[in-house]
């Protein structure tokens, strides 16, 4: 199985700054079959990122990501209030697909 | 609209069962990998399921394996999770979603309390 850990485990920034979210798997995960996922209170996961640097659609600029192998993250280049949430990374390449265990973004 | 409801939760007894239901509608059901994810309360994500477009391949979280099925209509556009000898520790949210770049579409969840 497939261990992704996520840091921080939470992130504390101001509106209009940059966010940086980490994902360091156990092993090379295969053809960087990534994801990215945000999840605000209440509601449903929602893909930001496949494929570990694709945006899905309707997914604002601003979200972008990268890496590949092991390491891997999320940037967020100027933060809007709507996206204070909780961001997980996710590995789909083999089963059991795994999720990290979450970085929580809260306003400051 | 492409939509995924899920349905049949609620709470039941440990050692109980219960059959969780997804209907989907806005898409071609049929040609999409299809997913069961959970989140006990406050908790991260955890996949728990996954079944292949013709139903030849089914996947288990070992936490679930031997305990739940899943299954598809694809004529009924619709996916199935049987849930047997229910534990505690399967309290949660479960939510159905569509697998083509990673976990597309997602339904809004249905509850999953086991208790006495």
């Amino acid at each position: 199985e497939i261990v992704l850990t996520q840091s921080p485990g939470s992130l504390s920034l101001s509106p209009g700054e940059r966010a940086t979210l980490s994902c360091r798997a156990s092993q090379s995960i295969p053809s960087s079959f990534l994801a990215w996922y945000q999840q605000r209170p209440g509601q449903s996961p929602r893909l930001l990122i496949y494929g570990a640097s694709s945006r899905a659609t309707g997914i604002p600029d601003r979200f972008s990501g990268s890496g590949s192998g092991t390491d891997f993250t999320l940037t967020i280049s100027r933060l809007e209030p709507e996206d204070f949430a909780v961001y997980y990374c996710q590995q789909y390449g083999n089963t059991p697909y795994t999720f990290g265990q979450g970085t929580k973004l809260e306003i400051k | 609209e492409v939509q995924l409801v899920e349905s049949g939760g609620g709470l039941v007894k440990p050692g109980g069962s219960l059959r969780l239901s997804c209907a989907a509608s806005g898409f071609s059901f049929s040609t999409y990998v299809m997913n069961w994810v959970r989140q006990a309360p406050g908790k991260g994500l955890e996949w728990v399921s996954s079944i292949t477009t013709s139903s030849n391949y089914r996947y288990y979280a070992d936490s679930v394996k031997g305990r739940f099925t899943i299954s598809r209509d694809n004529a009924k556009k619709s996916l199935f999770l049987h849930m047997n000898s229910l534990r505690a520790e399967d309290t949660g949210v479960y939510y159905c979603a569509t697998e083509l770049e990673a976990f597309d579409i997602w339904g809004q969840g249905t509850m999953v309390t086991v208790s006495s």
